[in-house]
């Protein structure tokens, strides 16, 4: 079974901390998603990668970087945590662009 | 039109309905279509794959429509226990920049 674990279930932060939200796959997948998940907005995909060292821009990428420097890791930070980013974070995984993608349990992030 | 759209919701039936869903999707070229379940404050899990065949696994029925390009979710003999949001997923996008996007999903309540 595939297994995405996310570092943390909760977390609080104040505004203008850097966060970093950490996220491990354990299936060797190429492909690594980060996305937010807001109440009447749906999933919003944020950055993604194809590759080691490899990031590509999602829908709302502003405010957030990522980086991946192993290929069974991604992680998302927050430059300068604002209330606005207050939301669950949800990281994914999948073996290729065209293959289902596999959850973490998400990180509900409250920023105050 | 948006690349995938789902029915607007809630739906609410009684144990022992037949619900259907609808998604349509924007991209012509798309090859991947699948079907998400999301629990309340959970992350999405996969529900089932939806081939051009069409699939079924037990109470679920999953078609795909090429001609009028849309996915569909059928549902018979609901129990309590189905009770969650459903998301469709399709690769909106072909080719190098190729990935999945995911509708907002649609909450099913069933009711006793």
């Amino acid at each position: 079974d595939v297994k995405v674990t996310q570092s943390s279930r909760y977390l609080v932060k104040r505004t203008g901390e850097k966060v970093f939200l950490e996220c491990v796959q354990d299936m060797d997948h190429e492909n690594m998603f980060w996305y937010r998940q807001d109440p009447g907005l749906g999933l919003r995909l944020i950055y993604f990668s194809y590759d080691v060292k490899m990031k590509e821009k999602g829908d709302i990428p502003e405010g957030y970087s990522v980086s991946r420097e192993k290929k069974e890791r991604f992680s998302l930070i927050l430059e300068s945590a604002s209330t606005n980013q207050t939301s669950m974070y949800l990281c994914a995984s999948s073996r290729d662009r065209y293959q289902p993608q596999h959850f973490g349990d998400g990180t509900r992030l409250s920023i105050l | 039109r948006k690349e995938v759209e789902q029915d607007p919701g809630p739906f609410n039936v009684p144990e022992g309905a037949t619900v259907a869903f609808n998604c349509t999707y924007s991209n012509s070229a798309s090859q991947s279509f699948f079907w998400y379940r999301q629990d309340c404050r959970k992350e999405p899990k996969l529900l089932m794959s939806v081939y051009s065949s069409g699939n079924e696994d037990g109470r679920f029925t999953a078609q795909l429509n090429r001609a009028s390009q849309y996915i569909s979710l059928l549902i018979r003999d609901s129990k309590l226990s189905d009770s969650a949001t459903y998301l469709c997923v399709v690769n909106g996008t072909t080719g190098a920049n190729s990935k999945l996007t995911f509708g907002k999903g649609i909450t099913l309540s069933v009711r006793p």
